[in-house]
This record gives structure tokens, sequence and C-alpha cells, in this order.
């Protein structure tokens, strides 16, 4: 079963463009919402996540956007930069629940051409 | 400073071979984590250690799936009898509190 859903599954964006990368989740006990980004060959590495109890998180060119009653969150880039082009991937977990074991979605693979 | 180090960085083996993969996580991190990535895929959880004790390991997908960390720090995954689904990138993860977590590398896992 599928907990966390990602879309789109690839994106192309132009340089100076907002990328937009969508998740939708169905445990309610979720409540930590990460956001990852994994280039070839490398870990996923942590670029900013946020907590149920507020609407919109930003730091730098990224923000993240939550709806807790649509239960759906989402990765804004602002002025996307060829070196953005990675893969996202969203994420979840439960506080005290098995250390906040994280359940990822799918990924998008994002491509900013100059 | 280091981050989490895995190795080996590249592992093939013939189908039935026994592997074991090794994780270095950040110094001082409490909990440490192993994921399985598929091609193409996002990460999926396998199994969890706070210090020494492995709380959950109910992502194990066999019984030849096996993991310790006996003094708390380094952890070893090890895999028996591979199989050819067992081809995958190997994540290993540490966190010194309840939410953020650093991965390492990965170590990806050929079986022919």
């Amino acid at each position: 079963q599928q907990q966390v859903k990602q879309s789109p599954q690839s994106l192309i964006v132009q340089k100076g463009g907002i990328s937009i990368i969508n998740c939708a989740y169905e445990n309610t006990a979720f409540d930590y919402f990460p956001w990852y980004q994994q280039f070839p060959g490398k870990g996923p590495a942590l670029l900013i996540a946020i907590r149920p109890d507020v609407s919109e998180k930003k730091e730098g060119r990224f923000t993240i956007s939550f709806n807790k009653s649509a239960k759906q969150f989402s990765l804004h880039i602002m002025d996307s930069q060829p070196g953005d082009s990675a893969t996202y991937f969203c994420a979840a977990s439960i506080e005290e629940t098995s250390g906040s074991r994280l359940t990822f979605g799918e990924g998008t693979q994002l491509t900013v051409n100059p | 400073g280091a981050g989490v180090s895995q190795s080996p960085r590249y592992k093939v083996a013939k189908r039935g071979q026994d592997v074991a993969l090794r994780c270095d996580p950040i110094s001082g991190h409490v909990s440490l984590f192993w994921y399985q990535q598929a091609l193409g895929q996002g990460p999926e959880f396998l199994t969890y250690f706070q210090n020494e004790a492995q709380l959950d390991k109910s992502g194990l997908p066999s019984d030849r799936f096996f993991a310790e960390r006996p003094e708390g720090s380094v952890s070893t995954l090890k895999i028996q009898r591979t199989q050819q689904e067992d081809s995958a990138v190997y994540l290993c993860a540490s966190s010194p509190h309840r939410y953020e977590q650093f991965f390492g590398p990965g170590t990806r896992l050929t079986v022919l």
C-alpha cells in the first residue's frame, strides 16, 4: 500500500522558472513531512521539512505548502537552476514510531534546461 | 565534518552468495536506519536501531536479511543466499534525534 503518492514522475522546467512537485498522503497520523534531493550515485539529502501545524515554510528558493484537510503538500522551487536537476522525494513520518522511520514517495526527476 | 559512510560502494554477487554491507554513522548519532532503494523508486524502510537495540525490523523482506549494530555505532546489513530481486541500492541513515536523518551514499548491490 503506497501511503505517500508523488506527482509528476518527471518534470522539465526552463531556467528561471518555477518547479512544482506534489504529494498526497493517507495516514493522518503523519506529523513530519520532509523533502529530499538526490543526485545520481548519492544518498538523499534533506532540503526542507514541515510539520502540520503550519501551512507554509520557506527556505531560500524552496517553499513547502501544506494542506492538512486535503492531506496534500507540495514543493515549489523558485528561479529553478540547472544545478537543481536531480530526483526529489517527498516523505512522511510519525514521531515516536520506529525513530520516525520515513515513508517516501516514488520520486520526481527534475530537469532544468539552461 | 564526516558524514555517513558506507562500504563497499558497489558489490556484485552471484546468486546464492552471502553479502555484508557496512554503515559508519555520524559519531554520536543514536538512531540508525537501513533503507532499500530499487531502481527508479523511493527508498523503503528495512530496519531501525536505537543504539545497539534493533527496535523495528518489520521492513526486512525475508529471513535472509539480517542487521546488527553490536556496539551502538557501526552497523552491518547481511543478506544470505542472495537472489536477483535483492539487487538494489542499500542506504544507511543516522539521526541525532527523532526527525532529521542523514543518508550515506549507499551500496549498489547487483546479484547475477
